[in-house]
């Protein structure tokens, strides 16, 4: 299995643009998450998707940041429009019905 | 509110001595903990689920340990390529996982 897939790996962008950041999670696994990594703040949870459906939002800072999950084999992190205090590490993982997540590589967002 | 608290922040061994990695937590009925080992631009890689008060879990030369308060990863005669961030990690909502801060693990030759 190649595990979960985030891309970009590395994204520069400049304030007030949009980024988006993909995943693709492992196959069969139907639960989801987005996690945002930075020294002050260690690993957040974002968002948690269960079969394709939100399950907590409540770790999304504000309204420009938003997720989808269109189906089982991938999901979009938007934010729009972007701040330097975005930059940071952002991590997916999937699971299969248990606390045991799978994480991807992640993707780290330079926002200048 | 469900806090998970790691100490020390970093350690420094030299190989082959062993130690001790802390990990309190506060929650209204546990319903697991987790470690998580973090090489770096990597993701975290999961290493065990403890889930009851004097449970053990052991992986080459980790072991962690369970209380009703805190776990413990014991790490025996570490060589250097243990160096890595471990995590630990209790439930949140659902599945997800409400990670510590980590603690860096440095073993020098």
């Amino acid at each position: 299995d190649a595990g979960v897939i985030q891309s970009p790996r590395h994204e520069v962008t400049e304030m007030g643009q949009e980024v988006t950041l993909r995943c693709k999670p492992i196959s069969g696994h139907n639960s989801l998450f987005w996690y945002r990594q930075t020294m002050m703040r260690g690993l957040e949870l974002l968002i948690y998707f269960n079969n394709n459906v939100p399950i907590d939002d409540s770790g999304m800072p504000e309204d420009r940041f938003s997720a989808k999950m269109p189906n089982a084999s991938f999901s979009t992190l938007k934010i729009q429009p972007s701040e330097p205090r975005d930059s940071a590490v952002y991590f997916c993982a999937s699971s299969a019905e248990t606390e045991k997540q799978y994480f991807g590589p992640g993707t780290r967002l330079t926002v200048t | 509110e469900d806090q998970v608290t790691q100490s020390p922040e970093a350690l420094r061994l030299q190989e082959g001595e062993s130690s001790s990695l802390n990990c309190s937590y506060t929650v209204s009925g546990l319903r697991g903990l987790f470690w998580y080992r973090q090489d770096p631009g990597k993701g975290p890689e999961f290493l065990f689920t403890l889930y009851s008060a004097g449970e053990e879990k052991e992986k080459e030369r980790l072991k962690a340990t369970l209380t009703k308060k805190e776990s413990f990863l014991h790490i025996t005669a570490p060589k250097p390529e243990d160096s890595a961030t471990y995590l630990c990690a209790i439930p949140n909502s659902g599945y997800a996982l409400n990670f510590g801060k980590g603690t860096s693990l440095l073993v020098t030759p």
